[in-house]
């Protein structure tokens, strides 16, 4: 299985609400990503995961809120956002070498969120 | 901070025409390289990358890129492209921190292959 998976694939939710993201994959990698897409734009990394610790925190406001319960998992928690927060959001996975050499990552198709 | 250009935003070609789309990266250390296609409608897909060795890469699909460091340069290449090819291309920079791999993407290259 060499696939990232995540739900839900669209999300509208108001300011106010509180809603999370999930992202899984089977392929016993230890590393996992969140990045933010805007229309026409690259992917930002927003998180990184090694280890089911944080590791890398992109300055990301805190109305967003990582969390990875166990090696397979990573959700993002999102709490009174903004509408210029619309974006999709791409999780990914990869491998991490006990030398810490460089790996490719693999992509989820995404969540596309709107914030009314 | 590490960064990459992508110089063409939009680019259109027929059928069979060969292309090459420009990245270059602003990084003084040890770089490693990818470039991703994002194709309408699906997730960011994997092209082909460059950690050392031949600097020549060969990736899917009949793609290639050149690695040159004295240019910063790491070039995508294909000798005839199809209507298939049509696309979003990103070019990549992974960086080796203490805490983590952190992928910095080029803005893109929004790619039009015409019948």
């Amino acid at each position: 299985d060499t696939e990232v998976t995540q739900t839900p694939k669209h999300l509208v939710m108001g300011m106010t609400n509180k809603k999370s993201l999930k992202c899984e994959q089977h392929m016993g990698h230890r590393a996992m990503y969140w990045y933010k897409q805007k229309a026409k734009k690259p992917p930002e990394l927003m998180f990184v995961y090694s280890y089911e610790k944080l590791s890398i925190n992109e300055s990301v406001p805190s109305r967003f809120s990582p969390e990875c319960p166990n090696s397979s998992l990573l959700n993002l928690h999102l709490h009174a956002l903004q509408p210029e927060d619309s974006a999709l959001y791409l999780c990914a996975s990869s491998q991490v070498t006990l030398a810490g050499g460089p790996l490719e990552q693999f992509f989820g198709p995404g969540t596309r969120l709107t914030v009314l | 901070a590490q960064s990459v250009s992508q110089h063409n935003h939009h680019v259109i070609l027929s059928e069979a025409a060969s292309l090459e789309l420009g990245c270059n990266y602003s990084y003084g250390g040890t770089v490693n390289l990818f470039w991703y296609v994002q194709y309408p409608g699906q997730h960011l897909q994997l092209l082909l990358k460059y950690f050392s060795g031949d600097p020549l890469v060969k990736g899917i699909k009949g793609f290639e890129a050149e690695f040159i460091k004295s240019k910063f340069s790491f070039n995508l290449r294909k000798p005839s492209v199809q209507w298939s090819d049509t696309a979003e291309y990103f070019c990549a920079v992974l960086i080796l921190t203490g805490g983590g791999n952190k992928l910095t993407f080029g803005t893109g290259t929004q790619l039009k292959v015409e019948l």
